[in-house]
């Protein structure tokens, strides 16, 4: 079957670094995407990867191994508005998004 | 403002009632798509329109019916709910359905609750 696995839950401090990780096993590989979405809104894209490497932009980052079949998402200089989900899915051999459960980030002051 | 809308926002039914989610892209896209989202899991894709035909139906029971009039209108008809279809029903649209790069626009979603 197909899996996108990623962390439930994580908590981080205002300003500093975090890393969301995402692993994935897919019938075939056509790209990976985040997406941002806060309580109660709609999910909104961040990034897209489909070559191994960094991609960055401003405060976000993302990296991906297809190899590993892995991913992370970058935040840096984290802000009280970072507080939300972050969705991690994949494009498979069939161009359909397979989505991970979604990381919720909790920022503290 | 995500150029996709959704109504209505809430939604609260009973088991024999019907009712209709709408959803309207203003992106020029040709692809619109139905999701449940229901608390700590994956989004379910329901349906997928490509140029107001239907390409996909991942196993929706019948009580879910879509609707796409036209690339910009995409409707979901609701009848004789149960409550574990209570969830958020998400719109979203992209260009196409298929293509290596497909980014997807959402809508704000319909959170449903059946009683």
């Amino acid at each position: 079957g197909q899996n996108i696995d990623q962390p439930t839950e994580m908590t981080a401090t205002e300003g500093a670094i975090v890393q969301i990780n995402c692993t994935y096993q897919t019938s075939g590989f056509n790209g990976l995407f985040w997406y941002q979405q806060h309580a109660g809104e709609a999910p909104t894209f961040l990034s897209y990867n489909v070559l191994d490497g960094l991609e960055e932009k401003g405060r976000f980052s993302s990296f991906l191994s297809r190899s590993k079949g892995y991913s992370y998402l970058l935040l840096k200089e984290l802000q009280m508005k970072d507080s939300a989900s972050y969705l991690c899915a994949v494009l498979d051999s069939n161009y359909q998004l397979i989505w991970g459960a979604g990381t919720k980030l909790i920022i503290k002051p | 403002e995500t150029g996709v809308t959704q109504t209505p926002r809430h939604l609260v039914m009973g088991m024999t009632n019907k009712k209709s989610l709408k959803c309207e892209q203003h992106l020029g896209h040709n692809a619109m798509y139905w999701y449940k989202q229901s608390a700590k899991k994956p989004l379910e894709l329901m349906f997928v329109y490509n140029f107001k035909e239907q390409t996909e139906n991942n196993s929706v029971p019948s009580r879910f019916s879509p609707e796409c009039p036209n690339s910009s209108h995409l409707f979901l008809h609701l009848h004789t709910l149960q409550p574990e279809d209570s969830a958020l029903y998400l719109c979203a649209s992209s260009q196409d359905s298929s293509g290596a790069y497909n980014e997807q626009f959402f809508g704000p979603g319909t959170r449903l609750t059946v009683l």
